[in-house]
């Protein structure tokens, strides 16, 4: 069964604005990563936050996490046409050792 | 270096027939994981390597699924009497230390297998 689950599930913003895709998530993690998959093929990982971490920047990315509320965002600045894509986060629960559980995914589409 | 490979990157097959789907992961990787990816969904977990060894294989949905890593190295996913319902693409990964989500895993561009 799916841990994550992202909301929206389809998100459509113009070039330049910013794009915020949440996660939650059922269970207590380890850690929690945001993957981006083009096309349907392979995912390409983006961050990995730890459950002790609340926040963390790579480029124009940004992720919070909330163990409490068992959530976390994802904000994209300054969007562009590129950044059009699927995005999903994956957890790995505590008790469930390696493999990662990914949510069902946010459609980020961002128009020129 | 080469990223994860995965052959073939489109199998279309008859139901009831049996398939191989090959993973190259990148070299030196300890880890390997397989995931099944439906239409409009994310990837759902099937089974987990450690060098040779299946470390959790809890994901695979019956026993019609199988796979292998004689070597450590490279992976091979079998499926015997296709359903078409096994129609999905097959994503593998691979990552350095086997620490499941404390460490990036690196993605195929997957399989996609349609049963006919």
């Amino acid at each position: 069964s799916q841990q994550g689950e992202e909301d929206p599930q389809a998100l459509s913003i113009q070039e330049g604005e910013n794009a915020t895709m949440n996660c939650s998530y059922k269970t207590s993690i380890n850690n929690l990563q945001w993957y981006r998959q083009n096309s349907g093929r392979g995912l390409v990982h983006l961050i990995l936050i730890r459950s002790n971490e609340r926040e963390k920047h790579s480029g124009r990315l940004r992720v919070t996490l909330d163990t409490s509320k068992k959530s976390s965002s994802l904000l994209i600045t300054a969007s562009r046409a590129a950044d059009t894509a699927s995005y999903f986060c994956a957890t790995d629960a505590e008790t469930s050792g390696s493999r990662l559980t990914f949510g069902e995914g946010t459609q980020l589409t961002v128009n020129p | 270096g080469a990223g994860v490979s995965q052959t073939p990157s489109n199998k279309v097959t008859e139901k009831g027939k049996y398939v191989e789907l090959r993973c190259d992961p990148i070299s030196g990787h300890t880890a390997l994981y397989w995931y099944r990816q439906s239409l409009g969904q994310g990837p759902e977990f099937l089974i987990y390597f450690q060098g040779t060894g299946a470390a959790d294989d809890s994901g695979l949905p019956n026993d019609r699924f199988f796979a292998v890593r004689p070597e450590g190295s490279v992976s091979t996913l079998k499926i015997q009497r296709t359903e078409r319902g096994d129609s999905a693409v097959y994503l593998c990964a691979s990552s350095p230390l086997g620490q499941g989500g404390a460490e990036t895993q690196y993605f195929g561009p997957g399989t996609r297998l349609l049963v006919l």
